[in-house]
C-alpha cells in the first residue's frame, strides 16, 4: 500500500514570497489533515478535511493560508505571503474515518519550508 | 494550543536499557497515541489507547494510562540504536469532529 506523498521536500524562499504544498493521500482516505511542525515542537494542526469539505481550519492563519482539496482526494497547501516564522515543516496526514471513533493517522514525509 | 506535554523533555540510554516517557494533559480524551519521528522523516504511529484502557502493550511497547491523573507513560523495554527518535503522544477528543493534539516530544538517543 502507497503512504502518504507530498512535495516538495524541500523549499527555500524569500519572506513575502509564495509557495504552494501537494498531498496525495493514502487511496481511499476519506479524511486529510494538515499539520505544522515548528523545530523542536509537535505538530499543530492547520486544517482538517472529510472528503472535499473543511471540518476544522480553526488555527490556519487564513490571512495568509489557503488549502483546498477539490475532488475529495489530494490536497494544496499555500502560503502567501510568506512570513520568516512560516519556516516549519509541513505534514500531511490521512486517515480513514467512518462517524465517531479514533484511527491511526498516516502522515507523509512533510515539506521542509525555509524563509529567508 | 498543546494538549500533551512529555517529560523528560530528552533521554538518553544505553542499548538494552528500558526507556520510560510520561505524557501530561489537561481535558478529557476518547484516546491517547504515541508516535515516533525519526530525525527529518514523518511520524509513525506506535499505539492507540483508549479512555477506558489501563495498559496496553505492542511489542516491546507498553502504555499505561492513568484518566484521574490526565497523565500516560511510554516503555521501550530493551532498547536498541535504531529507537533513537523524538516521541510525541497526541489525545485525541471530540465527536464528529475528532482531531489529535499533539505534545512537543521526548527526544530519546540509544548509543551502541
Amino acid at each position: 500500500e502507497a503512504g502518504v506523498a507530498q512535495s516538495p521536500r524541500y523549499k527555500i524562499i524569500e519572506k513575502r514570497q509564495s509557495v504552494a504544498f501537494w498531498c496525495n493521500p493514502i487511496s481511499g482516505h476519506a479524511t486529510l489533515y494538515w499539520y505544522q511542525q515548528i523545530l523542536g515542537q509537535g505538530p499543530k494542526l492547520l486544517i482538517q478535511f472529510q472528503n472535499n469539505g473543511v471540518v476544522d481550519d480553526s488555527q490556519l492563519p487564513k490571512d495568509r493560508f489557503s488549502a483546498e482539496r477539490l475532488k475529495g482526494v489530494d490536497s494544496t497547501l499555500k502560503i502567501q505571503p510568506a512570513k520568516l516564522e512560516d519556516s516549519a515543516v509541513y505534514l500531511c496526514a490521512s486517515n480513514q474515518r467512518s462517524g465517531s471513533g479514533a484511527d491511526t493517522q498516516y502522515f507523509g514525509p512533510g515539506t521542509r519550508l525555509t524563509v529567508l | 494550543s498543546q494538549q500533551g506535554e512529555e517529560d523528560p523533555q530528552a533521554l538518553s540510554i544505553q542499548e538494552g536499557e528500558n526507556a520510560t516517557m510520561n505524557c501530561s494533559y489537561k481535558t478529557s480524551i476518547n484516546n491517547l497515541q504515541w508516535y515516533r519521528q525519526n530525525s527529518g522523516r514523518g511520524l509513525v504511529h506506535l499505539i492507540l489507547i483508549r479512555s477506558n484502557e489501563r495498559e496496553k502493550h505492542s511489542g516491546r511497547l507498553r502504555v499505561t494510562l492513568d484518566t484521574s491523573k490526565k497523565s500516560s507513560s511510554l516503555l521501550i523495554t530493551a532498547s536498541r540504536a535504531a529507537d533513537t527518535a523524538s516521541y510525541f503522544c497526541a489525545t485525541g477528543s471530540g465527536g464528529s469532529n475528532y482531531k489529535l493534539t499533539f505534545g512537543k516530544g521526548t527526544l530519546l538517543t540509544v548509543n551502541p
